[in-house]
């Protein structure tokens, strides 16, 4: 099973709308990346949070660190078509970073 | 800085020829540099652990025989796809890491391999 689950798995909402992408770790997270990308391409660094309770914006982007509920949240308010892509949340094991599952957004415009 | 050269950026070779990708590592020294594999529509899956001087470390499911990995160089690691095949073809990114835990991770801008 992954460690690093996303949820929901796709995404596709209307220009405009608000929305949040959850990525739940099934061991303690003692800090967290997340990450947008189109497939084929690089990877975009959005942010990364490591303290409990951290939150962090950029732009329209905002992500919040749980570290009690092992969970971070990612919300984009009125989402664009520029924010399409998938997210991928991202941890570090100390030796090794392993990424969540993905989800994949898609903007109506 | 931190920055990691992943080369090429797409390569497309025919049924039963070799693939070789390069990951260099420009203004910092790399001990270890992972491997990832992705699928369309799939999230990023982490095939290796590459350890300058030693072995890789295969995740389970990775055929090491098949994706060969060697890192002979603080700056260098490669990955060589054997005998590629079709269901070979996929997107291939590497990274390294640039400091301690948490210091940051730099990834490659990734290769499309496709195998006609």
């Amino acid at each position: 099973s992954q460690e690093l689950e996303q949820s929901p798995q796709s995404l596709i909402v209307q220009e405009g709308k608000n929305l949040t992408i959850n990525c739940t770790s099934s061991k303690t997270l003692y800090g967290l990346y997340w990450y947008k990308q189109k497939y084929g391409e690089g990877l975009i660094f959005l942010m990364m949070l490591q303290k409990g309770g951290e939150e962090k914006s950029h732009e329209k982007i905002t992500a919040k660190l749980d570290e009690k509920k092992q969970q971070s949240s990612l919300h984009i308010t009125a989402s664009q078509p520029s924010h399409a892509g998938i997210y991928l949340c991202g941890a570090d094991r100390g030796n090794q970073f392993y990424f969540g599952t993905g989800t994949s957004l898609t903007v109506i415009p | 800085g931190a920055v990691v050269s992943q080369h090429p950026s797409r390569v497309i070779c025919k049924s039963g020829t070799s693939v070789k990708i390069e990951c260099r590592s420009l203004d910092f020294q790399a001990t270890t540099m992972f491997w990832y594999r992705q699928f369309p529509k799939q999230s990023l899956m982490l095939m290796a652990t590459s350890n300058e001087g030693s072995k890789a470390t295969y995740e389970q499911g990775v055929e090491k025989d098949k994706f060969l990995i060697n890192h002979a160089s603080l700056t260098l690691s490669t990955l060589t796809v054997t005998s590629a095949h079709p269901e070979d073809s996929s997107f291939y990114i590497c990274s390294a890491s640039w400091g301690g835990p948490m210091d940051g991770y730099t990834f490659g801008s990734g290769t499309r391999l496709t195998v006609v």
